[in-house]
């Protein structure tokens, strides 16, 4: 199984809303990302997970909430987006986060912030 | 901050044309090269990757690509494009920040093969 599965795929929230984004793989990856990426623009690195522990944070407004409960998932807790946070968001994993190994992608999650 | 230069933004080829999309990039160590691929309604995939050792790499469907070290470079090539080679391309780069590794992407190419 090489599938990063990611829920859910629409997402409509206001402003004042708390949502949370989901994303599980089952390959025994030990590192897990989360991109942004806005139409007709490159994923850009929100957060880094190795081993279950944050290891990179891309300077995210702490309006992005990562989590790691264990090593399959990894979620996104949004709360007080603005509408310039509507995007796709990406997660991806990966063996391990030594840059020696390919990630693999999930199909996103699109946001939309009304 | 590491950047991705992808040189060709939009690329329109007929079936049975070559195809060359640059990529380069400013760090100046030891990097992690890679080039995904994203078909139209699907999610990004590997297309090649180069770590080490031989700087020409094979990749899926006949795609290859040239690491020059020199002219921080890493150009995928295909000999022959097919229609369902169109798809948007990115070259990403990973770099040691700590102990880890920051993935850097390109802005990617869209490819448009005309049967």
């Amino acid at each position: 199984d090489t599938e990063v599965t990611q829920t859910p795929k629409h997402l409509v929230m206001g402003m004042t809303n708390k949502k949370s984004l989901k994303c599980e793989q089952h390959m025994g990856h030990r590192a897990m990302y989360w991109y942004k990426q806005k139409a007709k623009k490159p994923p850009e690195l929100m957060f880094v997970y190795s081993y279950e522990k944050l290891s990179i944070n891309e300077s995210v407004p702490s309006r992005f909430s990562p989590e790691c409960p264990n090593s399959s998932l990894l979620n996104l807790h949004l709360h007080a987006l603005q509408p310039e946070d509507s995007a796709l968001y990406l997660c991806a994993s990966s063996q391990d986060d030594r840059g020696s190994y390919e990630q693999y992608f999930g199909p996103g999650t699109r946001l939309t912030v009304t | 901050a590491q950047s991705v230069s992808q040189h060709n933004h939009h690329v329109i080829l007929s079936e049975a044309a070559s195809l060359e999309l640059g990529c380069n990039y400013s760090y100046g160590g030891t990097v992690n090269l890679f080039w995904y691929v994203q078909y139209p309604g699907q999610h990004l995939q590997l297309l090649l990757k180069y770590f080490s050792g031989d700087p020409l790499v094979k990749g899926i469907k006949g795609f290859e690509a040239e690491f020059i070290k020199s002219k921080f470079s890493f150009n995928l090539r295909k000999p022959s494009v097919q229609w369902s080679d169109t798809a948007e391309y990115f070259c990403a780069v990973a770099t040691p920040s700590g102990g880890s590794y920051i993935p850097t992407f390109g802005r990617g190419t869209s490819l448009i093969v005309h049967p």
